[in-house]
């Protein structure tokens, strides 16, 4: 098996331009997260997907954001346009079924916005 | 509503001495407890969970913790720290409120281990 894959791993662009992270799950699990990682902020649920359905985007911070699933091996995070505040480490994490499980994660995408 | 405490941010203690890292929680149902370590540069792992069986659970590197619901804590545990358990450390709350879908993280507590 081999984890959940997130690309890019590190990514360093110029505020105003897209950004697009990608995720690919483990194959058979049905729940998907997207998280951000900062010093400030810690680790924040962004928004989570069950069976390819955005179940809760609270926290996704503003309109910039868009995460979609368009089948249950494939997610993406969009920013656009992005800004310096939303650097940070994104990580992409998945859950087979049932509430007791555990989240797999990816080793994360490094976000630097200049 | 479900909530999840660590109570220290930061644990400093020298190689070979026992670790304790706190944790406290809310849950309204029965709740999957998880204790996350990450690593510098790294994703998170699971070190060890707890789901309604035994209340103390063994995890990986010898690390292990006790669920008590009278005192809604889950507390990490290592009988000797090693230079390489230095890193964050994550307590992680799950339950049927949400279907089961959300899982809750705590603030973090960073471990730092002395020669």
């Amino acid at each position: 098996d081999a984890g959940v894959i997130q690309s890019p791993r590190h990514e360093v662009t110029e505020m105003g331009q897209e950004v697009t992270l990608r995720c690919k799950p483990i194959s058979g699990h049905n729940s998907l997260f997207w998280y951000r990682q900062t010093m400030m902020r810690g680790l924040e649920l962004l928004i989570y997907f069950n069976n390819n359905v955005p179940i809760d985007d609270s926290g996704m911070p503003e309109d910039r954001f868009s995460a979609k699933m368009p089948n249950a091996s494939f997610s993406t995070l969009k920013i656009q346009p992005s800004e310096p505040r939303d650097s940070a480490v994104y990580f992409c994490a998945s859950k087979g079924t049932g509430n007791t499980g555990e989240l797999f994660f990816g080793e994360g995408s490094r976000l630097t916005v200049l | 509503a479900q909530s999840v405490t660590q109570l220290d941010s930061h644990v400093s203690v020298s190689e070979g001495t026992p670790v304790l890292l706190r944790c406290n929680y809310s849950s309204s149902y029965s709740p999957s407890l998880f204790w996350y370590v990450q690593h510098p540069n790294k994703g998170l792992q699971l070190l060890l969970k707890y789901t309604s069986a035994a209340t103390l659970v063994k995890g990986i590197n010898g690390f292990e913790a006790e669920f008590k619901k009278s005192e809604t804590s889950f507390h990490l545990t290592k009988p000797s720290a090693h230079m390489s358990d230095a890193a964050e450390y994550f307590c992680v709350v799950s339950d049927g409120s949400t279907g089961g879908f959300k899982t809750i993280f705590g603030a973090g507590t960073r471990l730092f281990v002395k020669a």
